[in-house]
């Protein structure tokens, strides 16, 4: 079945690079989502990348997308204390008239300062 | 208002009460959803409209009922639920089709 994985925790200090990782199943993703949640918030919507690309870049965040290992990560460049939330992976799935949305649990960034 | 909008934030009610979350989107989209988020499990998909018909209904227990009476909005009637439903509801949009949600502030409901 679909299935979304995450490591719980990553502590890092204020300054150095974060990499959260993940691991999905659905071979027939076509869109892989990173979304960061902030204490009594909801989920905003960080960056995406297309499964027939490698890699993306958008100023301090770095998706990289391994679709042979079903491996996606997030790499954090100069980790500010802002920074500090909860991230989610999620991976698109062909539901039919809407695509759904299957989510990790998420990690838990904390940044040191 | 721009974005996804949800209300009330914060709702406490007893087993026995009636409420009803609002979220409204400001976005064009035309495909609205509901999550719940409790503590330590994955995001739950709840209910799925797609132009207004409900397409997805993820065996919610029918205390929870929703409502979509136009593209831009979205209502979910709670009754007689139970304090294992205490937990942060989510809205979200889309457009049909495409992937990309965007999510509201989210309702913490507690059920006491």
């Amino acid at each position: 079945g679909e299935d979304v994985e995450q490591s719980l925790f990553l502590s890092v200090r204020e300054g150095d690079s974060s990499v959260i990782n993940c691991t999905y199943t659905d071979s027939s993703s076509t869109y892989l989502y990173w979304y960061k949640q902030e204490p009594g918030a909801g989920l905003q919507l960080l960056t995406y990348i297309f499964s027939n690309m490698d890699m993306k870049q958008d100023q301090r965040l770095t998706v990289l997308l391994n679709k042979k290992d079903k491996h996606l990560s997030l790499r954090i460049a100069d980790t500010q204390t802002g920074d500090s939330a909860i991230y989610f992976c999620a991976e698109s799935t062909n539901g039919g008239a809407t695509n759904k949305l299957i989510f990790g649990t998420g990690t838990l960034l904390a940044v040191q300062p | 208002e721009t974005g996804v909008t949800q209300t009330p934030r914060h709702l406490v009610m007893g087993m026995t009460n009636k409420k009803s979350l609002k979220c409204e989107q400001h976005l064009g989209h035309n495909a609205m959803y509901w999550y719940k988020q409790s503590a330590k499990k994955p995001l739950e998909l709840m209910f799925v409209y797609s132009l207004e018909e409900r397409v997805e209904n993820n065996s919610v227990p029918s205390r929870f009922s929703p409502e979509c009476p136009n593209s831009s909005h979205l209502f979910l009637h709670l009754h007689t639920l139970q304090p294992e439903d205490s937990a942060l509801y989510l809205c979200a949009s889309s457009l049909e089709g495409v992937g990309t949600q965007y999510f509201g502030p989210g309702t913490r409901l507690t059920v006491l």
